[in-house]
């Protein structure tokens, strides 16, 4: 079954410096991943997605996320964190394989920038 | 577009009402997902629509809980007889191609 994992329940970092949040998946074929993020009491928003092609996927805000296939990892990261990232970033799988848009999503890493 | 439209923005009702939760798509999306997120249980997702007919629902909780999707333009989660427990933000996405774009979801406080 396809699956995603974010083992980290929260992420501190110090504006200025470089973040990464992380994300593993489980899928029978290849996948089709995709990182969103949740400001407080917003729905959660797009930020990128990988199909295929490169392994470096930029996104929204300066994001951008690594796709891994030994490591089966899809770690989002930006070199210098603001304030202003503190939210609730979600790693979602699509498997294309179902050919459905339905989406698993991991429990969300919180993102804390401190000044 | 406006995006996803979800209404009302809040919603406090006893226990035993009936609650509706309105949701508008964007135009030209083919699916519909409605999803349930909670501090304990985080972002689960109750039911999805392509085309407007079900697809799973798998993730409803209970008989209590049902939605419809009439036209390609708008769909309703209803929860009758509403408990406590449903208390909850919950969000309409719809999507196209892919990537989903979310409501601003509905707080729903069950007293």
């Amino acid at each position: 079954a396809q699956s995603v994992a974010q083992p980290e329940d929260q992420v501190n970092v110090a504006e200025g410096n470089p973040l990464t949040v992380k994300c593993t998946y489980s899928v029978s074929g290849n996948p089709y991943l995709f990182w969103y993020v949740q400001y407080p009491n917003r729905g959660l928003q797009f930020l990128l997605k990988y199909i295929t092609g490169d392994n470096l996927v930029k996104g929204s805000y300066g994001f951008e996320a690594e796709f891994n296939k030994s490591q089966t990892s899809f770690h989002l990261k930006k070199p210098s964190a603001l304030v202003s990232d503190s939210a609730l970033y979600f790693c979602a799988v699509r498997d294309p394989d179902y050919n459905t848009d339905k989406l698993i999503f991991g429990t969300g890493t919180r993102l804390q920038v401190f000044p | 577009d406006a995006g996803v439209i979800q209404s009302p923005r809040h919603e406090v009702t006893e226990m035993g009402q009936e609650v509706t939760l309105r949701c508008k798509p964007i135009s030209g999306h083919d699916y519909l997902f409605w999803y349930r997120q909670t501090m304990m249980r985080g972002l689960e997702l109750l039911i999805y629509f392509n085309n407007n007919v079900p697809i799973d629902d798998s993730g409803m909780p209970e008989d209590r809980f049902s939605a419809k999707m009439p036209n390609a333009s708008f769909s309703t989660l209803k929860i009758q007889p509403s408990e406590p427990r449903d208390s909850a933000v919950y969000f309409c996405a719809s999507s196209s191609l892919g990537i989903a774009f979310f409501g601003q979801g509905t707080r729903l406080t069950v007293v």
